[in-house]
């Protein structure tokens, strides 16, 4: 079965700062997606980046970036120049074929 | 704009009452919709596969005849909370993707169920 592991349950950074949240799998598929999900109070589920097994290049959304290392399963998140609008809940997840399994979560605080 | 919609967004209501939930996805037509449970500070469980003019697939522990799930027509999940007991209080999300399996999933903005 997948599996998604996020070791830090919460992290801090500084406005304008750089983070980087981790986010390990196990799998033994081939063909998947990986997701990075923002989740800030209200509870709304809200996409931040994705990354599909098979591209090498890794994804990149304005201020957001992975590090997506498919031999040792590690799909990590990289947050540039810090925005308070950034603190929330940050959801790593795979997908194969139907349902998102999701990491634990890391809960992330900017302090001004 | 939203490309799901779920209503209601909070509901509180005496234990023994059924509730109904609904997921609508508003710009494609879904065959498959997921619904998710998640408790406070915790991550998304998810509890069952909606599947468009079939029977739900439920996850491992999850009681069907307490959570009736009705996929009628391509842009419509229901999830029926039968004799609602405070123990289902929680907050539940769904979401779904476009056809053919492809990602993403959109998610709804979730339901907050409180039994008294």
């Amino acid at each position: 079965a997948q599996t998604v592991t996020q070791s830090q349950p919460e992290m801090s950074v500084q406005e304008a700062e750089t983070v980087t949240l981790s986010c390990t799998y196990d799998t033994s598929e081939s063909d998947y997606y990986l997701f990075w999900y923002k989740q800030p109070p209200s509870r709304q589920m809200i996409l931040v980046i994705r990354q599909e097994a098979y591209k090498q290049q890794n994804a990149t959304e304005n201020r957001f970036s992975v590090n997506f290392q498919k031999a040792a399963k590690s799909f990590s998140l990289k947050i540039s120049d810090s925005q308070l609008g950034d603190a929330a809940m940050y959801f790593c997840a795979y997908r194969s074929r139907g349902n998102l399994i999701f990491g634990k979560g890391t809960k992330l605080s900017v302090k001004p | 704009g939203a490309v799901v919609s779920q209503h209601p967004s909070w509901v509180i209501c005496k234990s023994g009452t059924s509730v109904k939930i609904e997921c609508r996805s508003l710009d494609f037509q879904a065959t498959t919709m997921f619904w998710y449970r998640q408790f406070p500070k915790q991550s998304l469980m998810l509890m069952a596969t909606s599947n468009e003019g079939s029977k739900a697939t439920y996850e491992q522990g999850v009681e069907k005849d307490k959570f009736l799930i009705n996929h009628a027509s391509l842009t419509l999940s229901t999830l029926t909370v039968t004799s609602a007991h405070p123990e289902d209080s929680s907050f539940y999300i769904c979401s779904a993707g476009p056809p053919g399996g492809k990602p993403p999933q959109h998610f709804g903005d979730g339901t907050r169920l409180s039994i008294l």
